[in-house]
C-alpha cells in the first residue's frame, strides 16, 4: 500500500517570498503524483500532476513540482507567493496500475499555506 | 475542465434521520465516482469507489449499510447517510474520473444535531 507524508502542517510566509511545501511518498510500485489546492469550504482543485515524462511539472499560476524518484519526493514550490495563494494544499498519489492514473487517490495530511502582507 | 456538482452544499439534520447527497458530472460521463470524507483539519479519506451499474466498493472500516451508495447513471451518484448521528458530521466530497484525472465536487457539509 502507498502512503503520503506532508512534513509541514502549516507554512506561514510573507507576500512575494518563495515557498516550498514538502511531500514524500512510499510505494512499492510506480505512482502518479498530484497536488491539489482547497480553499475554505470548497472542494479540491487540481494544481498540477506528474504522470510520466519530464520530472518538473508546472501549473498555470506559477507553482511547480519536481518528481524525485530516488528521494520519493514531490515537493511543491513557488518563487513568489501572493495573498491569493492562501489555502490548504494536498499532495496525493495513486498507483500506476494498468496504466490508469485516475484510480484511488491516497492523500497527505495537507499543508495550510498562509501568505501575510 | 470537467465539472462536478454536489447537492446540497450544506445540510443540517436531526440525529436518527437519513440524508441523501447527490453528485453529478455536468459535462462528462463518469464511469467511476469516488466518495471521500474530510473531518476538520484532517485530510480526505476515501470511503468508497462507485462504478456505474454495479455495487460500490467500500474501504475498510466504512459501514456499507450506513453509507448507501447508488451509481445509477454515468452522471449521477448518490450517498445516503442512514440513521445519521453527530459523529457523522463531516465534509463529504465526491469525485468523478475522466480524461486520466479525478474531478472533485465542491463538497457537502453535513451537521447532525
Amino acid at each position: 500500500a502507498q502512503s503520503v507524508t506532508q512534513l509541514d502542517s502549516q507554512v506561514p510566509v510573507f507576500e512575494e517570498a518563495p515557498v516550498e511545501l514538502r511531500c514524500n511518498y512510499s510505494s512499492s510500485v510506480s505512482v502518479y503524483l498530484f497536488w491539489y489546492v482547497q480553499y475554505p469550504n470548497q472542494g479540491l482543485q487540481l494544481l498540477l500532476k506528474y504522470l510520466s515524462g519530464s520530472t518538473l511539472v508546472e501549473s498555470i499560476n506559477g507553482f511547480e513540482a519536481e518528481f524525485n524518484k530516488s528521494q520519493t519526493s514531490f515537493h511543491l514550490r513557488k518563487p513568489s507567493v501572493h495573498i491569493s495563494d492562501t489555502a490548504e494544499y494536498f499532495c496525493a498519489v495513486n498507483v500506476n496500475a494498468g496504466g490508469t492514473s485516475y484510480g484511488k487517490l491516497t492523500f497527505g495530511q495537507g499543508t495550510i499555506l498562509t501568505v501575510h502582507p | 475542465g470537467a465539472v462536478v456538482s454536489q447537492h446540497p452544499s450544506r445540510v443540517i439534520c436531526k440525529s436518527g434521520t437519513s440524508v441523501k447527497i447527490e453528485c453529478r458530472s455536468l459535462d462528462f460521463q463518469a464511469t467511476t465516482m469516488f466518495w471521500y470524507r474530510q473531518f476538520p483539519k484532517q485530510s480526505l479519506m476515501l470511503m468508497a469507489t462507485s462504478n456505474e451499474g454495479s455495487k460500490a466498493t467500500y474501504e475498510q472500516g466504512v459501514e456499507k449499510d450506513k453509507f448507501l451508495i447508488n451509481h445509477a447513471s454515468l452522471t449521477l451518484s448518490t450517498l445516503t447517510v442512514t440513521s445519521a448521528h453527530p459523529e457523522d458530521s463531516s465534509f463529504y466530497i465526491c469525485s468523478g474520473s475522466a480524461y486520466n484525472e479525478q474531478f472533485f465536487g465542491p463538497g457537502t457539509r453535513l451537521t447532525v444535531l
